[in-house]
């Protein structure tokens, strides 16, 4: 099966902008989670979405939103960038194989905001 | 509140010495622990989960609730062991999806 892609790779913006990441996962998963990592603050949870909904959210400011539709693919928004939001953006999916919470996750979106 | 310590951020040891990589969780629900590791330039990926109770390249990981704790350990280390390390919790119910990191171990096995 081919892994967690993730689009683009890498992103330069400036200060006010806004961006839109991309995920699809894995054939066959439904679960897909968003990941902020940063030097500082490690890994942080963003959110979670299953069957188009998002079921579980972390501490982030409203700027940040996501969405998925119907064939699992997720993306991410984050508007009105700041300075302290470049980071390493990944997202997981899960199939929820043996009922656990395993994820695989894509190898990031890198942000840069200037 | 889930929350997951790794209270070494550096660890050093030489190739063919045993390693202990520590992490404690606290968590009232019932845990799923996972360890991942982060080779250099590769994407993050699973390296053990507490259930399946399995032996990955040589290293293991017990869950001890009664001490809240899942070190990941292997006896005899390799240079190419040399990654990052994160201890991750899963939640349970209504959280699903949300996997709780430490900050990390970064280990080094010298030669």
């Amino acid at each position: 099966k081919a892994g967690v892609t993730q689009t683009p790779r890498y992103l330069i913006k400036t200060r006010g902008q806004q961006v839109t990441l991309s995920c699809s996962p894995i054939s066959g998963h439904r679960s897909v989670s968003w990941y902020q990592q940063t030097p500082g603050q490690g890994l942080q949870f963003l959110f979670e979405y299953f069957s188009e909904t998002q079921r579980n959210k972390g501490n982030f400011p409203g700027r940040f939103s996501g969405r998925q539709f119907s064939n699992s693919r997720s993306e991410m928004n984050v508007s009105t960038l700041e300075l302290g939001d470049s980071a390493l953006y990944l997202c997981a999916s899960s199939g929820w194989q043996n009922g656990g919470n395993e994820q695989f996750f894509g190898p990031g979106t890198r942000l840069t905001v200037l | 509140a889930q929350r997951v310590t790794q209270p070494e951020k550096l660890l050093s040891v030489f190739k063919g010495a045993p390693v202990e990589l520590k992490c404690n969780y606290s968590y009232s629900g019932s845990p799923e622990l996972f360890w991942y590791v982060q080779y250099s330039r590769q994407r993050l990926q699973l390296l053990l989960r507490h259930i399946s109770r399995e032996s990955i390249k040589g290293f293991t990981a017990d869950l001890n609730k009664g001490e809240t704790s899942f070190h990941l350990k292997k006896p005899f280390a390799q240079e190419e062991d040399s990654a990052m390390y994160y201890c991750a919790l899963g939640g349970s119910g209504t959280s699903y999806g949300k996997l709780t990191f430490g900050q990390g171990t970064i280990l080094t096995v010298h030669p």
